[in-house]
């Protein structure tokens, strides 16, 4: 079946380290492929987003993600994070054809002093 | 520039009742995608509307409904509402469908008792 996962629920990081958010997909054809983020009581907001080229792709906020098609994966890296890197992850995908985004069930970020 | 607006920011409704939920999309945007997001999980996909004609649809009943009016801001209405439809109501514009990015509302989250 098509689909996006997210395999951690929950991650907790201190400030200033390194984080790696995981996604992997599974579609016929590699999807076009984004990370949200979404802070309590806000909208999502988009951090980068992957259609071809460049496997590596700068995002705002310091957020970088590498699309490994041989893993169909799309990781989500962040070399120092910051307290207000605290909230909820979401990649997701639009599948060749389609107009929509399909969500992965998010991963949820927690920083510690 | 404006971004995305919605409203009401929250509402409860009972069983068995009618809501119309509320969006304004960001200047020059003229397509607008509804989302649905239950606690703990990923956006779904509702449906999407471009120069006011549906222009797609994810898996929801009938009772799920929408409208985009001239200047593209839009509705959505959910008819004889089920507990089920407790949720965060997620409003997206863009430029055009496709793999436009699309810019996220703060929603507006319904509870049905």
């Amino acid at each position: 079946a098509q689909s996006v996962t997210q395999p951690d629920i929950h991650i907790t990081v201190s400030e200033g380290a390194s984080l790696e958010l995981r996604c992997n997909y599974s579609y016929g054809a590699t999807p076009y492929l984004f990370w949200y983020v979404q802070s309590p009581g806000q909208g999502l907001q988009l951090l980068l987003k992957y259609f071809s080229g460049d496997t590596l792709v700068q995002g705002i906020k310091g957020f970088e993600a590498e699309f490994k098609r041989s893993q169909s994966s799309f990781n989500l890296r962040k070399p120092s994070v910051h307290w207000s890197d605290a909230a909820e992850y979401f990649c997701a995908v639009v599948p060749t054809g389609a107009n929509n985004l399909f969500f992965g069930t998010g991963t949820r970020l927690t920083v510690i002093p | 520039e404006t971004g995305v607006t919605q409203s009401p920011t929250h509402l409860i409704k009972t069983r068995g009742q009618q809501v119309t939920l509320r969006c304004s999309s960001q200047s020059g945007h003229n397509t607008v995608s509804w989302y649905q997001q239950a606690l703990g999980q990923g956006p779904q996909f509702i449906f999407q509307y471009y120069r006011e004609e549906e222009n797609g649809r994810g898996n929801f009943p009938p009772r799920f409904s929408g409208l985009q009016f001239p200047n593209y801001s839009s509705e959505l209405n959910v008819n004889a509402l089920e507990l089920d439809d407790s949720a965060l109501y997620l409003c997206a514009s863009s430029l055009a469908t496709g793999l436009e990015t699309q810019y996220f509302g703060p929603g507006t989250r319904l509870l049905v008792l």
